[in-house]
């Protein structure tokens, strides 16, 4: 089946830890995107690559890092640097065009304490 | 920052209503304009891709249209279900650039 998988869904983390979120699609897609969701808020993005290993920081690139050294792979770090890591991430990819639909992840929920 | 507003923030309606919601962007090097829902436990899911100004586009109960000029789309849900319920998402794609979402609509709908 294609699809785009997050993994894991739950992640508990020790404060001062980086930590990777998982991100494959086998959708053939050339962009994908991070966004964070807390609560009362959108989703607000992180950083997005609409080709291997070129990255755009979004609005709140600070404390995370990315790299896309191939098509279908997106990992998200999370970095002690962020100050407020515990929140919802989200993953998405979506082919080239102007009428191309976005495909999410399941999302990986990280608690930092 | 771009700003991509939705209205209301939430929404509570009875069974067979009708409802309608406001995305407000900026329009300004406007490339497409997506519509998801995303229910409760599950991944948001697309409804609409629109890219001109004029678009209306109709999936079953739910309708959109779209104006490009003045910056907004409205999205319309014709006689309410319980399955509907869910938060509704638009986002904005300007040329070159990623999605930017609105913070959602939440409609809750009562049998």
């Amino acid at each position: 089946d294609g699809g785009i998988t997050q993994s894991p869904k739950y992640l508990f983390r020790k404060e001062g830890q980086n930590v990777t979120l998982s991100c494959e699609q086998n959708l053939n897609h050339d962009a994908m995107y991070w966004y964070r969701q807390d609560p009362g808020q959108g989703l607000r993005l992180i950083y997005y690559s609409q080709i291997v290993n070129d990255f755009q920081k979004g609005d709140i690139a600070e404390g995370y890092s990315v790299s896309r050294e191939k098509k279908e792979s997106f990992p998200l770090t999370v970095t002690s640097a962020q100050k407020n890591p515990t929140a919802f991430y989200l993953c998405a990819s979506r082919s080239r065009g102007q009428n191309t639909e976005a495909f999410f992840g399941q999302g990986t929920r990280l608690t930092v304490v | 920052i771009l700003n991509v507003e939705q209205s209301p923030q939430s929404l509570h309606v009875q069974e067979g209503d009708s409802t309608n919601f406001t995305c407000s962007f900026p329009s300004s090097n406007f490339y497409a304009l997506h519509w998801y829902r995303w229910e409760t436990a599950k991944s948001p899911e697309a409804l609409f891709v629109m890219t001109l100004n004029g678009d209306e586009k109709k999936k079953g109960r739910i309708s959109a249209t779209l104006n490009t000029k003045e910056g907004y789309s409205y999205l319309y849900i014709k006689g309410s279900q319980p399955e509907d319920s869910a938060t509704y998402l638009c986002a904005l794609n300007q040329a070159g650039t990623a999605l930017i979402f609105g913070k959602g609509t939440t409609l809750s709908v009562s049998s």
